[in-house]
């Protein structure tokens, strides 16, 4: 069945150090692939998202590629701020499937001191 | 526009008690999503309608879970009766069905503690 995994944190950053947060999928048919995000008290929102491969995805500075060759969606960020202290979270849409609801990653928190 | 509403935000109750949960989604949007969200399970997704429909509710943990959408503008989540291992935040979400776009909004969820 269609998965995603995500690596598993905490992940605790100095402001302005480079972030990469690791993301593989496995799925049947053609999946569009999403980072949402979710900031502390808060539901979750979208960050970005690609729906086919080798698109890049980019939001508030982070960017992530689809790549088929590797069934992978890695976030990164060159220089983080404080701001961006949240969990982190990858998912999938499998259009070639089944209905199609989102199905999430487990989540990867993030903190940046500093 | 003022996004998914949920309520209540935060719902303090005894085992055995009935607790519903309501959610008012983005007008014009035709998919609406439940989800469960707790530290040892993470995000879980218990059930989705589309056009007021219930397509999926495989996630809905047991019988004591049950949701409704009377009309496309409302739903409820109840739980009776409650127990403490419901004690999560639940999330509403919905989104326009169809073609390859679906962003899921999601509300600001309501964190339910079960005593």
């Amino acid at each position: 069945g269609n998965s995603v995994t995500q690596m598993e944190g905490p992940v605790t950053l100095s402001e302005e150090a480079f972030l990469t947060i690791n993301c593989t999928y496995t799925a049947t048919g053609y999946p569009s692939l999403f980072w949402y995000v979710q900031y502390p008290g808060e539901g979750l929102q979208l960050l970005l998202k690609a729906t086919k491969a080798d698109d890049k995805g980019s939001n508030k500075g982070f960017e992530a590629t689809y790549r088929k060759e590797t069934t992978s969606f890695h976030l990164e960020k060159g220089s983080v701020q404080v701001s961006d202290s949240a969990v982190y979270f990858c998912a999938l849409k499998d259009y070639g499937g089944s209905q199609g609801n989102l199905i999430f990653g487990k989540g990867t928190k993030l903190s940046v001191k500093p | 526009d003022a996004g998914v509403i949920q309520s209540p935000r935060h719902e303090v109750t005894e085992m055995g008690q009935e607790v519903t949960l309501r959610c008012k989604p983005i007008s014009g949007h035709n998919s609406l999503f439940w989800y469960r969200q707790t530290m040892m399970r993470g995000l879980e997704l218990l059930i989705y309608f589309n056009n007021n429909v219930p397509i999926d509710d495989s996630g809905m943990p047991e019988d004591r879970f049950s949701a409704k959408m009377p009309n496309a503008s409302f739903s409820t989540l109840k739980i009776q009766p409650s127990e403490p291992r419901d004690s999560a935040v639940y999330f509403c979400a919905s989104t326009i069905s169809g073609g390859n776009q679906e962003t899921q909004y999601f509300g600001p969820g309501t964190r339910l503690l079960v005593l």
